[in-house]
C-alpha cells in the first residue's frame, strides 16, 4: 500500500467500550499527527509525533490516549467516550514537524460514532 | 489559539470563472503557510506550502500569493471547473506556534 492508511474507515462504539483506530504511513516520515473533524469546525490538531516522540498534546482529554511505537505507526486508543466525542478522526504525516515546514499527507479518516 | 479566517465561507461559480478566496492569519512569528484542497469522500491534499514574504506559487490553474507583513495569503483559480469543486483550507504557522493551524475552510462548487 502506499500513502497514508487509516483502520478501520467506520467504527460505532459505545461509551463504555475501549477501542482503537490505527494508522500507518509508508512515506518514511518522521512526523505523523492525529487531527479531529466535527462537524461546522475546523480540522482540530490533537497529538504530534517527531521521531516516535510526542511534541504536541493539544489539552485533550486523557479517554483519548496516543501511541507511536515506531515512525510509521500511530495508535489512538479511545475508552470511555463521550457522544460529542464523534467525529472524522484523520491521521496525517510529513518529513517531520517543528519550525521546518513539510506539507502533511492525510490519510482517509476514521468516522467515529459514539452512542 | 491562533485565529485563522478564511473567506468567503462558501462560493458558488460558473465553469469557467476565475475566483479567489482569503486566508487571514496574525502575522507576528509567522513560519509558514499551508493550502490544501478536500475534496468530498477524500482526504486534504497539499497544494502549496509558503514560507516568504511576496511568495507566489502555482500549480496548474491554481496559484497562491503571501503577505506575511500583513497577514493574508490569497488563493487564485482561473477559468474553474466542476473538478476544482472542493474544501479549500489554509493552515499557517504562525504566532510562534510551530504547529500549522487550520481555517475553517472555503468551499467552493463549480457549476457546469
Amino acid at each position: 500500500e502506499t500513502g497514508v492508511t487509516q483502520t478501520p474507515r467506520h467504527l460505532v462504539m459505545g461509551m463504555t467500550n475501549k477501542k482503537s483506530l490505527k494508522c500507518e504511513q509508508h512515506l518514511g516520515h518522521n512526523a505523523m499527527y492525529w487531527y479531529k473533524q466535527s462537524a461546522k469546525k475546523p480540522l482540530e490538531l490533537m497529538f504530534v509525533y517527531n521521531f516516535k516522540e510526542q511534541t504536541e498534546n493539544n489539552s485533550v482529554p486523557s479517554r483519548f490516549s496516543p501511541e507511536c511505537p515506531n515512525s510509521s505507526h500511530l495508535f489512538l486508543h479511545l475508552h470511555t467516550l463521550q457522544p460529542e466525542d464523534s467525529a472524522l478522526y484523520l491521521c496525517a504525516s510529513s518529513q517531520s514537524s517543528g519550525v521546518a515546514s513539510y506539507e502533511q499527507y492525510f490519510g482517509p479518516g476514521t468516522r467515529l460514532t459514539v452512542t | 489559539i491562533l485565529n485563522v479566517e478564511q473567506s468567503p465561507q462558501s462560493l458558488h461559480v460558473q465553469e469557467g470563472d476565475s475566483t479567489n478566496f482569503t486566508c487571514s492569519f496574525p502575522s507576528s512569528n509567522f513560519y509558514a503557510l499551508h493550502w490544501y484542497r478536500w475534496e468530498t469522500a477524500k482526504s486534504p491534499e497539499a497544494l502549496f506550502v509558503m514560507t516568504l514574504n511576496g511568495d507566489e506559487k502555482k500549480k496548474g490553474r491554481i496559484s497562491a500569493t503571501l503577505n506575511t507583513k500583513e497577514g493574508y495569503s490569497y488563493l487564485y483559480i482561473k477559468g474553474s471547473q466542476p473538478e476544482d469543486s472542493a474544501t479549500y483550507l489554509c493552515a499557517p504557522k504562525s504566532g510562534g506556534s510551530y504547529i500549522p493551524t487550520f481555517g475553517r475552510g472555503t468551499s467552493l462548487i463549480v457549476h457546469p
